[in-house]
């Protein structure tokens, strides 16, 4: 149990150009889902937290206007990165936490998308 | 805000050794501590997690403590595997709030 996807796993895009990943939650509801980005060995890095229904709340420095997240139901938030630039090449995970159970707070990740931009 | 810190950064062991990953935090109010295990090019993946109200779990040869009045939690792997080569990251969070995460511990297990 407990499985998130992502898609696509790797991207390759033009400079200028958008980008969108989803996060899935394939057994359970996820009403809250968390978007990271990993540079090369280094840490997992919050961008923002994405409620079912609601605007999702950013971290300090991240550009909403340049990451928009969109969580429409309890199993799907989707990342896209518009306009995108050289400097966005990352690895973005996907996490969701599985809301139904009782006081879980137990965070389940996805398999990552490496996102290149030329 | 929570801060985390984790060490080693690098851990070298041979088969069958025990390793041990320790890692401290500064908000007392945090009571939840997972720990991750993270292969190359992979997600992190959930290995083991510990809440505030207990002071060790174990999942065969995986195990965490936690001290919450010193505020520092540790991973032990007993009879290490090449397998278990990867980035170990610790986290820690106050209810439903967002984790934080540790900086990471490379570890390689030599046959």
């Amino acid at each position: 149990g407990a499985v998130v996807s992502q898609h696509p796993s790797r991207v390759i895009c033009k400079s200028g150009t958008s980008v969108k990943i989803e996060c899935r939650s394939l057994d359970f509801q996820a009403t809250t889902m968390f978007w990271y980005r990993q540079f090369p060995k280094q840490s997992l890095m919050l961008m923002a937290t994405s409620n079912e229904g609601s605007k999702a709340t950013y971290e300090q420095g991240v550009e909403k206007d340049k990451f928009l997240i969109n969580h429409a139901s309890l199993t799907l938030s989707t990342l896209t990165v518009t306009s995108a630039h050289p400097e966005d090449s990352s690895f973005y995970i996907c996490s969701a936490r599985d809301g139904t159970g009782l006081g879980t707070d137990t965070q389940y990740f996805g398999p990552g998308t490496r996102l290149t931009v030329l | 805000g929570e801060n985390v810190e984790q060490h080693p950064s690098t851990l070298s062991v041979q088969e069958g050794d025990s390793a041990v990953i320790k890692c401290t935090y500064s908000d007392s109010a945090s009571n939840y501590f997972p720990w991750y295990k993270q292969e190359l090019g992979k997600g992190p993946q959930l290995i083991i997690d510990i809440r505030s109200n207990v002071g060790e779990k174990k999942d065969q040869r995986i195990a965490v403590t936690l001290n919450k009045t010193a505020k520092h939690f540790s991973l032990h792997i007993t009879e290490t595997q090449p397998e278990d080569s990867a980035v170990y990251f610790c986290a820690a969070s106050g209810g439903f709030q967002k984790l934080v995460f540790g900086t990471g511990t490379r570890l390689l297990v030599s046959p």
